[in-house]
């Protein structure tokens, strides 16, 4: 049972590429999150699925898109990578049930 | 922004002693729940206390709920090394949790 699962761990850009975040989860949750972390700020929420075929906006959407590929899958998107959007990303799923969280190791990008 | 708002910022101690934390919020929740993170890892749940209860336990932890004041605390008791990391409230609503910053704590040996 790997929990929750990301890809890649580390990832360098230069400004203007595009990247794709993957996640996935093999706990058959419904809901499933991503978060971005930054030195003094603790985590503010991207976006989040609450359920499969549902995503909304989370506190700083702007630059990012998300995919709810499946129940299983989250995907996150920088079409235009900033050096702003260096972060250490992390996704998280939860039950429906259940408000606690599971989070992934987390990737880390830089934005050169 | 319904963050909570952790205090201290950083926390030091000797291993065998007490560690408290607080955290305070100012919007209505549905729960406040607290997690750990070791340096470099993702979060790990430690404990979740709802807005009718005003006191949970796990091992040795303690959780308390002030809803009036809007302020929840954190004790560790008899702390260990592996103890050391940092811990976040987070408050719950509408099927978001919303991070704090944070307290780092260090336990010495």
């Amino acid at each position: 049972n790997a929990g929750v699962t990301q890809t890649p761990k580390f990832q360098v850009l230069k400004t203007g590429q595009s990247m794709t975040l993957q996640c996935a989860q093999d706990m058959n949750h419904n809901s499933m999150y991503w978060y971005r972390q930054d030195p003094g700020m603790g985590l503010r929420l991207i976006y989040y699925s609450a359920s499969e075929g549902t995503t909304d906006k989370g506190e700083v959407p702007n630059g990012y898109n998300v995919s709810r590929l499946n129940k299983r899958e989250f995907s996150l998107r920088l079409e235009s990578a900033a050096p702003s959007q260096t972060s250490v990303y992390f996704c998280a799923s939860r039950r429906v049930s259940n408000e606690k969280l599971f989070f992934g190791s987390g990737t880390q990008l830089s934005v050169l | 922004s319904q963050q909570g708002e952790e205090d201290p910022q950083a926390l030091s101690i000797q291993e065998g002693e007490n560690a408290t934390m607080n955290c305070s919020y100012k919007t209505s929740i549905n729960n406040l729940q607290w997690y750990r993170q070791n340096s470099g890892r993702g979060l790990v749940h430690l404990i979740l206390i709802r807005s009718n209860e005003r006191e949970k336990h796990s091992g040795r932890l303690r959780v308390t709920l002030d809803t009036s004041k809007k302020s929840s605390s954190l004790l560790i008791t008899a702390s260990r090394a592996a103890d050391t990391a940092s811990y976040f409230c987070a408050l719950y609503n509408d099927y978001k949790l919303s991070f704090g910053a944070g307290t780092t704590v260090t336990v010495r040996a």
